[in-house]
C-alpha cells in the first residue's frame, strides 16, 4: 500500500519568487493536512482540506494557500517567498477529518535564499 | 506560550536504560497521539489515546493519557539505540476539530 507522496522532496527557491506543492494521500484516504516544521516553531497547522473544501486555516498570512482536487490529491502554494519560510512543509492524510491518526508523507524541504 | 508543553526537550541515554517523556497542557483533547520522527523523515504514528486514564503499551513503549486528559507520557523501557528519534506528542482539542496542536518534541539519542 503506497504511502502519502510529497513532491517535489527539496527546492531552493529565491526571495520573492512562488512555490507549488504537491501531496498524494493514500488511497482512500480523503482528508489532506499541511504542516510547516522549522527548528524555532516546531510543527505548525497549516491548513485542512476534506472533500475538495477547506475545513481548517492555520495562523498564517494570506501567502500560503491550498486546494484539493477531485481525486484527493492537494497542491499548497506560497507567493512571495520570504526567508523565514524555509521549513520542511509536511502533509497528513487520514480517511476523515478528526480522525484519530494520521499518516505522514517524508515532507518538501523548501530553502529560500 | 506553547500550548502542549513538551520535556525534557533534549535527552540521551545509555542503551538498557528506562526514561519517560511528558506532554502537559492547561486545555483538555479529545485525543492525544505520540509520533516519532527520523531526519529528513515525516512523523510516523506510534498510538493514540482517547480516554482519560488509558494506558496503552507497544512492546517497550508505554503511553498514558491523564484521568482530566489534559496530559500524557510515553515510559520507554530498556532503551535500545533503534530508539534514536524525535519524539512529538500531538493533541485534537474538540473546539478545533481536526487540527493537530503539537508539542515542541524530545530528541532522544540512546547510545550503545
Amino acid at each position: 500500500k503506497a504511502g502519502v507522496t510529497q513532491t517535489p522532496r527539496y527546492l531552493i527557491k529565491t526571495r520573492g519568487q512562488q512555490v507549488t506543492l504537491s501531496c498524494s494521500p493514500i488511497s482512500g484516504h480523503r482528508s489532506v493536512s499541511w504542516y510547516q516544521q522549522t527548528p524555532g516553531q516546531g510543527l505548525q497547522f497549516l491548513f485542512e482540506y476534506f472533500s475538495e473544501t477547506q475545513r481548517n486555516k492555520g495562523n498564517f498570512p494570506g501567502r500560503f494557500s491550498g486546494r484539493q482536487f477531485s481525486n484527493s490529491r492537494s497542491e499548497m502554494n506560497v507567493s512571495t517567498l520570504e526567508l523565514g519560510d524555509s521549513a520542511l512543509y509536511l502533509c497528513a492524510s487520514s480517511r476523515t477529518p478528526d480522525n484519530y491518526g494520521y499518516t505522514f508523507g517524508s515532507g518538501t524541504r523548501l530553502t529560500v535564499v | 506560550t506553547q500550548l502542549l508543553e513538551q520535556s525534557p526537550q533534549f535527552l540521551s541515554i545509555q542503551e538498557g536504560e528506562n526514561l519517560t517523556v511528558y506532554c502537559n497542557s492547561s486545555s483538555v483533547f479529545s485525543s492525544l497521539q505520540w509520533y516519532r520522527q527520523e531526519p529528513g523523515e515525516g512523523p510516523v504514528l506510534l498510538v493514540t489515546v482517547v480516554t482519560g486514564g488509558e494506558v496503552k503499551k507497544l512492546k517497550r513503549l508505554t503511553f498514558q493519557f491523564g484521568d482530566a486528559r489534559k496530559d500524557s507520557s510515553l515510559h520507554i523501557t530498556a532503551a535500545q539505540p533503534g530508539d534514536t528519534g524525535l519524539y512529538l506528542c500531538a493533541g485534537l482539542r474538540e473546539t478545533s476539530g481536526s487540527r493537530l496542536t503539537f508539542g515542541e518534541g524530545t530528541q532522544l539519542t540512546v547510545n550503545p
